[in-house]
């Protein structure tokens, strides 16, 4: 069985540009989670989806958004970028199941260079 | 919200040794911890999780164990080998799908 795939694996951009990152879950998983690993500042959540809704987000400006795709694959826009942004995305993704929702599976990430 | 504490940051350990990372966490409602290992250049693997109805639970050379009263839990790794070396990261949630709270990760070097 397929992992979580992600696409770019890197991403290099100017500040104030927009970058687009996108993710594809495990087969027959629904929701997917995307967290920001910035250096230093270890792994923080941004989003999750679920049935192609936003669930939650992070504590992140606006200009991070992002959607689901009735196949269950989402994309996160970046928008206005800023130098901060440089950092490793990781997607996650997760299923609904009996008992509830099972744990989250990491992708390899997209790192993003901002400039 | 949630904050979640990670110790130590680096731990070194000679091969054969046992290795231990304590978390601490801060909201009483969380009830799912799972621990990832993250290899360089790679995305963080799930190692082993706890819910919270369950004091302890092992895995081969892993094991974890939950202090629900004291809000902490740890991961304990036996007869560590070289490929153990990599960053280790617990989280904590309020459940296995909702958005997980990372601590800060604790680098784990085994020397052969």
């Amino acid at each position: 069985e397929a992992g979580v795939t992600q696409s770019p694996t890197h991403l290099i951009k100017t500040r104030g540009q927009q970058a687009t990152l996108r993710c594809s879950p495990i087969s027959g998983h629904t929701s997917v989670y995307w967290y920001q690993q910035a250096l230093g500042l270890g792994l923080q959540f941004l989003l999750w989806y679920d049935e192609g809704e936003e669930r939650n987000r992070g504590n992140f400006p606006p200009r991070f958004s992002g959607r689901q795709f009735p196949n269950y694959s989402s994309e996160l826009n970046v928008n206005a970028l800023e130098l901060e942004d440089s950092a490793l995305y990781l997607c996650a993704s997760s299923r609904l199941w009996a008992g509830g929702r099972e744990t989250q599976y990491f992708g390899p990430g997209t790192r993003l260079l901002v400039l | 919200g949630e904050n979640v504490e990670q110790h130590p940051s680096t731990l070194s350990v000679q091969e054969g040794d046992s290795a231990v990372i304590k978390c601490t966490y801060s909201d009483s409602a969380s009830n799912y911890f799972p621990w990832y290992k993250q290899e360089l250049g790679k995305g963080p693997q799930l190692i082993i999780d706890i819910r919270s109805n369950v004091g302890e639970k092992k895995d081969q050379r892993i094991a974890v164990t939950l202090n629900k009263t004291a809000k902490h839990f740890s991961l304990h790794i036996t007869e560590t080998q070289p490929e153990d070396s990599a960053v280790y990261f617990c989280a904590a949630s309020k459940a296995a799908g909702n958005k997980l709270t990372f601590g800060g990760g604790t680098r784990v070097l085994v020397k052969p």
